[in-house]
């Protein structure tokens, strides 16, 4: 039982350049959501989806997009990287009223 | 606003005492609460949830309390253990539209031998 993947673990982009950051749940949890954590300002959430085919901003999502093509997939997109994108970023499933599983984060820098 | 606040300030204590750490809330109306361990380099990792008519929960050596009047939620660790070192997250889920995890910033526990 893998619980959430996510890949890569590393990336360094040069400032404007686009990727897609992968995610994979194996729990069959309808919830699958994208934090970003930065120094002194904990998780924050970029978007979330609340089952397949849906997806919802959070509190940062301005220069993300993302897609939620299946219930076991969902990815980040940063289409044009900014140096304020650099961060480490958690992929995240949850039903709910239980615990939520974290991947092991995508640690970003924009250059 | 919504906010979620968790004291900023690393907890320094002994072995085999026990730790309290704070998270208060403002705003919101949680359906549940949540605290997750993180160490570095590491996503979070669940350990316990406390429903909005629970007033305290205990597994092993933790325990949570939830005081939605107060709105403020207190995790103690007893006997702490060096192993113990770790950043703890407070995590509050909504009860109105579609569920959400919003986090507070953390606190770093320190228990030194």
């Amino acid at each position: 039982n893998a619980g959430v993947t996510q890949t890569p673990k590393f990336q360094v982009l040069k400032t404007g350049q686009s990727m897609t950051l992968q995610c994979a749940q194996d729990m069959n949890h309808n919830s699958m959501y994208w934090y970003r954590q930065d120094p002194g300002m904990g998780l924050r959430l970029i978007y979330y989806s609340a089952s397949e085919g849906t997806t919802d901003k959070g509190e940062v999502p301005n220069g993300y997009n993302v897609s939620r093509l299946n219930k076991r997939e969902f990815s980040l997109r940063l289409e044009s990287a900014a140096p304020s994108q650099t961060s480490v970023y958690f992929c995240a499933s949850m039903r709910e009223g239980t615990e939520a599983f974290f991947g092991q984060g995508t640690r970003l820098t924009v250059v | 606003s919504q906010k979620i606040e968790q004291n900023s300030e690393a907890l320094n204590i002994q072995e085999g005492k026990t730790a309290t750490l704070t998270c208060n809330y403002t705003n919101y109306s949680p359906a549940y609460l949540q605290w997750y361990r993180q160490d570095p380099g590491r996503g979070p990792v669940f350990l316990l949830l406390i429903r909005e008519n629970e007033k305290e929960k205990r597994k092993e050596r933790l325990k949570v309390t939830f005081d939605t009047t107060l709105k403020q939620s207190l995790f103690h660790i007893t006997a702490s253990q060096p192993a113990d070192s770790a950043t703890y997250l407070c995590a509050l889920e909504s009860n109105s539209g579609y569920s959400t995890l919003t986090f507070g910033k953390g606190t770093m526990l320190l228990v030194s031998p």
